[in-house]
């Protein structure tokens, strides 16, 4: 079975301040790859960032990163700079190998950008 | 360049109404997918697409939920009768291949009253 868990319901973090959103994995599938979206109040998943399991390097896209523990089997976004429009809910997906294009998602962590 | 399109954004149906949802996806996409999203969750599949055959409809309720795919390039989704446990945000996504990043329409909130 295949699994996303996301502990942390909500988060604040100040203005040009650093914070990483937590996201752990299960799944039995040998390859598989990550992901992070974001939902704003208006709805929209707006996709981020992604991270195959066999890349050597951690994803980075401009303030975003993943930081990707294989063994520990977690895969955290890390926005730096935060500004006030990134006040939004992140989920954490994945998509195994063998389940064909199926994402499975998190239960979302709601993060607020304080000014 | 456009990206998914969902109509419409919102929808208030009576229980035992029939209601539609519409899905425009990005051009060239080869792959849809319908996710449901209940408040507070993470969306979940109902149905995917590769071009115009269902590939995975396996947590579609079939009793009531029904979605086609003509010509591969727009999707509908329908529910009859809708029931109020079925309120919730229909999103519809598209990707150019199965193993590519899935792009997101802005959702329909349905609410069965």
């Amino acid at each position: 079975a295949q699994k996303i868990t996301q502990t942390q319901p909500g988060m604040f973090v100040q203005e040009k301040e650093a914070v990483t959103l937590d996201c752990t994995y299960d799944t039995s599938d040998p390859s598989y790859g990550l992901f992070w979206y974001k939902q704003p109040s208006s709805g929209e998943m707006i996709f981020l960032i992604y991270q195959g399991s066999y890349d050597q390097q951690n994803a980075t896209e401009g303030r975003y990163s993943l930081n990707f523990q294989k063994a520990r089997k977690s895969a955290n976004l890390v926005i730096s700079a935060s500004q006030l429009g990134d006040s939004a809910m992140y989920f954490c997906a994945m998509r195994g190998y063998n389940q064909g294009g199926k994402l499975i998602f998190g239960q979302g962590t709601e993060l607020s950008v304080k000014p | 360049e456009a990206g998914v399109v969902q109509s419409p954004r919102y929808k208030i149906i009576e229980k035992k109404q029939p209601v539609a949802f519409w899905c425009n996806p990005i051009s060239g996409h080869n792959t849809l997918y319908w996710y449901l999203q209940n408040l507070g969750q993470g969306p979940e599949l109902l149905i995917r697409y590769e071009n115009e055959e269902a590939v995975d409809d396996s947590q579609l309720p079939k009793d009531r939920f029904s979605a086609e795919r003509l010509k591969g390039v727009d999707s509908t989704l329908k529910i009859q009768p809708a029931e109020l446990g079925d309120s919730a945000v229909y999103l519809c996504a598209s990707s150019l291949t199965r193993s590519t990043e899935a792009f997101f329409g802005q959702g329909t909130r349905l609410t069965v009253v």
